[in-house]
């Protein structure tokens, strides 16, 4: 059965830097038929997706173009993972972060992690 | 403001049929596939609908999608109590080069 488990800080302070993690298990963050992306939700926004990463015998990055300064999604091969960081915080990034899997065409997020509250605030 | 408008609120009694809508524009609903999700209470989105019309196994088929031009519908028939939750429709957008979602709607059935 594939789960995403994710982890990291529920509170964050203003203008640090939001890190968060994505463990994969049951499938493989290498895969060449999907995409691992960070998809946050909060009563202001809703649902915003933020960026994602794939492996197309290179990897390839693509984030959200309002956030394109201050996000960065990372694989780890070796610990089969995914990151998030979002630097610079306000209090505006105040919300429910998810990392979620997606397959395209058509683009379908078919797997979704728990998602993490978290709070920027000093 | 979420790119893809949706009503905020439907509601409906037990048996009926309810269409929650979708509009969008060229760049996403007119040109690309929608899917629907489905949020209950406290829990991950999950996907009920997708290539605008398809139902992943285990979605029951009281639950179908259709799309008209820039707009995208999602029907429930036979509605039950267990469909209280919040719907999503969402597709990619050419012009934003990324995957976009409607503001959501608050379904209750009464």
């Amino acid at each position: 059965q594939v789960q995403l488990q994710q982890s990291g800080p529920g509170l964050v302070k203003p203008s640090q830097t939001l890190s968060l993690t994505c463990a994969i298990s049951g499938d493989s963050v290498s895969s060449n038929t999907v995409a691992w992306n960070w998809i946050r939700q909060s009563p202001s926004r809703g649902l915003e997706w933020l960026g994602r990463t794939h492996y197309r015998s290179k990897w390839y990055y693509e984030y959200a173009e309002s956030l394109k300064n201050r996000i960065t999604v990372n694989p780890d091969t070796s610990k089969n993972q995914f990151s998030l960081q979002l630097n610079s915080v306000t209090p505006e990034d105040t919300a429910i972060y998810y990392c979620a899997r997606s397959r395209s065409p058509p683009l379908i997020f078919d797997l979704w992690g728990r998602g993490t509250l978290v709070t920027v605030s000093s | 403001q979420s790119v893809l408008i949706q009503p905020p609120s439907a509601s409906g009694t037990p048996g009926q049929k309810i269409t929650i809508s979708c509009s969008g524009s060229r760049s996403n609903i007119g040109s690309n596939t929608g899917n629907w999700y489905q949020q209950l209470p406290g829990t991950a989105p999950k996907v009920l609908i997708y290539s605008n019309d398809q139902r992943p196994s285990g979605v029951p088929d009281r639950f179908s999608g259709s799309k008209s031009g820039t707009s995208a519908y999602l029907a429930i028939s036979w509605l039950q109590s267990e469909d209280e939750a919040d719907y999503y429709c969402a597709t990619w957008d050419d012009s934003l080069n990324g995957p976009v979602f409607g503001g959501g709607t608050k379904l209750t059935v009464l």
